[in-house]
């Protein structure tokens, strides 16, 4: 019951721009959408979040439309390592409930 | 330098015992978490704790119970393994319980039930 559509798979070339969408139409004004990935038998990884401005850090930058009902999470220069599944996550502000669903698969070929 | 470690990695044992898996966490996080992740690759929260409040997900059944002996650990005891507890138990950490803090987490502990 995640909030959040993501296509199932993705490739890309590695030192290519990965650009993995994510919809979440019903998102409400205090929730948050994450952004994690899980690389093969790893725990997920926290990338990125935000709430309405657009947001950058060291591994990624994440795009919030202005309506807020979709973003994309963009991985400037893909590598190999960068194999895994993501997942987009919105998350209500006051209280710690996180859903997962199936993700988008990246494989980020040479 | 590993954030959130659990122990053991693997964890393979006969139905209708019992065993524990231990989580720690070296980040000064105040919460903390208990994920399972089934067959399927869906991970659902089980557990949430902080400043000795527990939130359990109403689905969890009562033959799981966490202890919290200080803020750094966070332990999962399973009484009478069943078939179906077979699966990926990620224990994670964040600091406060807000949306806005992002939750780190172990790489888990593989529990198989022969």
């Amino acid at each position: 019951d995640a909030k959040t559509t993501q296509p199932p798979s993705m490739d890309c070339a590695e030192g290519r721009a990965a650009n993995l969408p994510c919809n979440h139409s019903t998102i409400s004004g205090n929730e948050y959408v994450y952004w994690y990935r899980q690389i093969h038998s790893q725990g997920p990884q926290y990338i990125i979040h935000g709430l309405k401005n657009n947001e950058t850090n060291e591994m990624a930058s994440l795009i919030i439309t202005e309506d807020r009902k979709s973003s994309t999470l963009i991985l400037p220069h893909a590598t190999l390592r960068d194999t895994a599944v993501y997942y987009c996550i919105v998350r209500p502000y006051n209280n710690n409930d996180m859903r997962f669903g199936a993700g988008t698969r990246l494989t980020v070929k040479p | 330098d590993t954030a959130v470690s659990q122990t053991p990695k693997y964890l393979v044992t006969q139905m209708g015992n019992d065993k524990s898996i231990k989580c720690e966490q070296n980040l000064g996080h105040d919460t903390m978490y208990w994920y399972k992740q089934d067959s399927k690759k869906f991970l659902k929260i089980m557990f949430s704790y902080n400043n000795k409040e527990l939130i359990i997900n109403e689905t969890v059944p009562n033959r799981f119970s966490p202890k919290s002996p200080d803020k750094a650990h966070f332990n999962l005891h399973i009484n009478s393994l069943e078939l179906g507890d077979s699966a990926v138990y990620f224990c994670a950490s964040s600091q406060g319980w807000t949306g806005d803090q992002p939750q780190h987490f172990g790489d888990g502990t593989r529990l198989s039930i022969l």
